[in-house]
């Protein structure tokens, strides 16, 4: 069974950062594209970015709001991906969540909430 | 960059069925998509990837209550014989080659009368 599971949210002021990590389990990790998603509160979705596979040099694509902010990594040797947050807005308050992406999303963690405040 | 378009609600009875609708713009009806499933207080659920042609395929554990089609650049999500758990927001879900980048719909929230 896919399990993928989210930490490191919490409170920051905004220009602050963070670093999110997602602890994947139940498939072979290091074959499969990964992306993160947020939700801000009363929201709809909205995708962050991905980053491939090594087959695919580990390549990322990011959202335009967050690009230049947010940087995607992974270790496949410790089954986990990441999300690093720097010079963080108001508006990237959300619930983020880590994904599988076989060619859509396939498997949704459970979220960690971000809150960006002062 | 694709646009969905999808309804803000829709309701239906107990038992009854409802027909979600996700339109992709002019320009992407081609596009493959995939539907959402995010009920109150929690995180989304895949429910299936539907082509253009029609042909769907669902992950796993999901329901055979749970139907897609297709016709132009509408893409459907069928619900039979509607369920109180069925009641949440459903997404849809695109692909954008030229940016490169994934876009989703603005959701339709599902009310079981």
């Amino acid at each position: 069974e896919v399990q993928l599971v989210e930490s490191g949210g919490g409170l920051v002021q905004p220009g602050g950062s963070l670093r999110l990590s997602c602890a994947a389990s139940g498939f072979t990790f290091s074959d499969h594209y990964m992306d993160w998603v947020r939700q801000a509160p009363g929201k709809g979705l909205e995708w962050v970015g991905r980053t491939r596979n090594k087959a695919n040099s580990y390549t990322t694509e990011y959202a335009a709001s967050v690009k230049g902010r947010f940087t995607i990594s992974r270790d496949d040797s410790k089954n986990s991906l990441y999300l690093q947050m720097n010079s963080l807005k108001t508006e990237d308050t959300a619930v983020y969540y880590c994904a599988l992406r076989i060619t859509m999303i396939e498997n949704w963690g459970q979220g960690t909430l971000v809150t960006v405040s002062s | 960059q694709p646009v969905l378009t999808q309804s803000s609600s829709a309701s239906a009875s107990l038992g009854s069925s409802v027909k979600l609708t996700c339109t992709l713009s002019s320009g992407h009806s081609s596009n493959i998509i995939a539907w959402h499933q995010q009920q109150p207080g929690k995180a989304p659920r895949y429910l299936m990837k539907l082509e253009g042609s029609g042909n769907y395929n669902k992950g796993s554990g999901v329901p055979d209550r749970f139907a897609g089609s297709s016709s132009g650049a509408d893409r459907y999500l069928t619900i039979s014989n509607l369920q109180s758990e069925d009641e949440a927001d459903y997404f849809c879900e695109t692909w954008d080659s030229n940016t490169p980048s994934y876009v989703f719909g603005t959701g339709t929230k599902v009310s079981v009368l």
